[in-house]
């Protein structure tokens, strides 16, 4: 049973253009959701955070998006750099869960110059 | 900033051996560690929680006699691969949390190749 599902497994971007990175989720109890990236053969860095009680954050050129009645969350990435291709992973928590966070299966980010 | 650090970074070994693999927090305190396992081109699998001075909370169909976790404090825990298998070579990463917030972060991973 997948609860959080990145159903595009790779994307390819020409720089300066936008990347959009889809993640949608199955749980409506979710409450917390985060954007990792990671390159291989390393650990996944911390993007991004959204609380269920948001629609939006914004950090610099990465904003993510919530639309909890469609179950659905965005990362976007305004300008893309060719230093953005990587593996995004987004992940989903529940509330008194102890953290425990279920990923996605991750997107492969391609940003050509 | 919140730095998670792990050690090795790359263990080879023969089947049938024993491996710890070490995870600490440097610049912070960290209530809960996380350890998971990825295969190739496959998403995080949480193998397991740890929280400090208690017994670990393993995922389902993950064996905890194999995969002993030890989470003596709040600034390391440790994984340690049993009797290890050809099977069980994989990329192993911890992740850390402060207490009061979901965000994880991530060591650099471990590479483990049993021969």
């Amino acid at each position: 049973d997948q609860q959080v599902k990145q159903n595009s497994p790779s994307l390819s971007v020409q720089e300066g253009r936008i990347s959009i990175l889809n993640c949608d989720y199955t749980n409506s109890m979710f409450d917390y959701f985060l954007w990792y990236k990671k390159y291989p053969a390393e650990g996944p860095t911390f993007l991004i955070s959204i609380s269920s009680i948001k629609d939006k954050n914004e950090d610099g050129r990465f904003t993510v998006f919530l639309n909890k009645s469609a179950k659905h969350l965005s990362l976007h990435i305004v300008p893309s750099q060719p230093g953005d291709s990587a593996v995004y992973f987004c992940a989903a928590s529940k509330y008194n869960q102890g953290g425990k966070l279920i990923f996605g299966q991750g997107t492969e980010l391609s940003v050509k110059p | 900033g919140a730095v998670v650090s792990q050690h090795p970074s790359r263990v080879i070994c023969k089947s049938g051996t024993s491996v710890k693999i070490e995870c600490r927090s440097l610049d912070f305190q960290a209530t809960t560690m996380f350890w998971y396992r990825q295969f190739p081109k496959q998403s995080l699998m949480l193998m397991a929680t740890s929280n400090e001075g208690s017994k670990a909370t393993y995922e389902q169909g993950v064996e905890k006699d194999k995969f002993l976790i030890n989470h003596a404090s709040l600034t390391l825990s440790t994984l340690t691969v049993t009797s290890a298998h050809p099977e069980d070579s994989s990329f192993y990463i911890c992740s850390a949390k402060r207490g009061g917030s979901d965000t994880q972060y991530f060591g650099p991973g471990t590479r483990l190749t049993v021969l």
